[in-house]
């Protein structure tokens, strides 16, 4: 089992470039999340979908996009990259909203 | 505002047992849960609480008083690969995860 996979695992992008973080589950999972986690702070939810063609807004969306066309499929999306960017971005998946969320192993993006 | 308390690092010895406290205060509960996350690795999951009271699994156990705010995951007969850090996170109103920034666990021979 695959279960939540992410890539790329190491990226380094300098200011302005843009770049899309792939995201995929085999899981079936309706729910699916993109996180990023800073040192000494909790995961912040950037967006979130509940189903294909469905995405909303987390707590810090600014600067990402997303899209859901299928139910496996949710890339995230960094237009404009600035230093403020720089983080570990884990996307996730769930059955339902209410049930444990599934992690990939995370894309480590440094902004330069 | 939204907001998760644990203690940022603690020690413990192989074999002994400690608990981890996570206080929480969030707008709606929907559930508490507890991941366990190896230093550059995934957060996976260890425990659910919905209900007051203790959930026993294996070595680890986890405990939630909604009245209070209060969670603990107790961790018995500690082995070097329980080094890890610690994530509490709270379900909130909307069914979005709050998440606290994590207990750091360091076991010591």
């Amino acid at each position: 089992n695959a279960g939540v996979t992410q890539t790329p695992k190491f990226r380094i992008l300098k200011i302005g470039q843009s770049m899309t973080l792939q995201c995929t589950q085999d899981m079936n999972h309706n729910y699916m999340y993109w996180y990023r986690q800073d040192p000494g702070m909790g995961l912040k939810l950037i967006y979130y979908s509940v189903g294909a063609g469905i995405t909303d807004k987390g707590e810090v969306p600014n600067g990402y996009n997303v899209s859901r066309s299928t139910t496996e499929d949710f890339p995230l999306r960094l237009e404009l990259a600035a230093p403020s960017q720089t983080s570990v971005y884990f996307c996730a998946s769930s059955g339902t909203d209410s049930q444990p969320q599934h992690f990939g192993d995370g894309t480590r993006l440094s902004i330069l | 505002g939204q907001n998760i308390d644990q203690p940022t690092e603690m020690t413990a010895t192989e074999g002994a047992i400690v608990q981890i406290n996570c206080t929480y205060q969030t707008s709606g509960f929907n559930g508490l849960f507890w991941y366990q996350q190896h230093a550059g690795e995934a957060p996976t999951f260890l425990s659910y609480n919905v209900l007051d009271g203790l959930e026993e699994k294996g070595r680890f156990s986890s405990f939630l008083s909604r009245s209070k705010g209060y969670s603990y995951l107790l961790l018995k007969e500690l082995q070097m690969k329980d080094s890890a850090s610690y994530l509490c996170a709270v379900m909130d109103s909307n069914y979005q995860l709050i998440w606290g920034a994590g207990t750091k666990l360091i076991i010591k021979p």
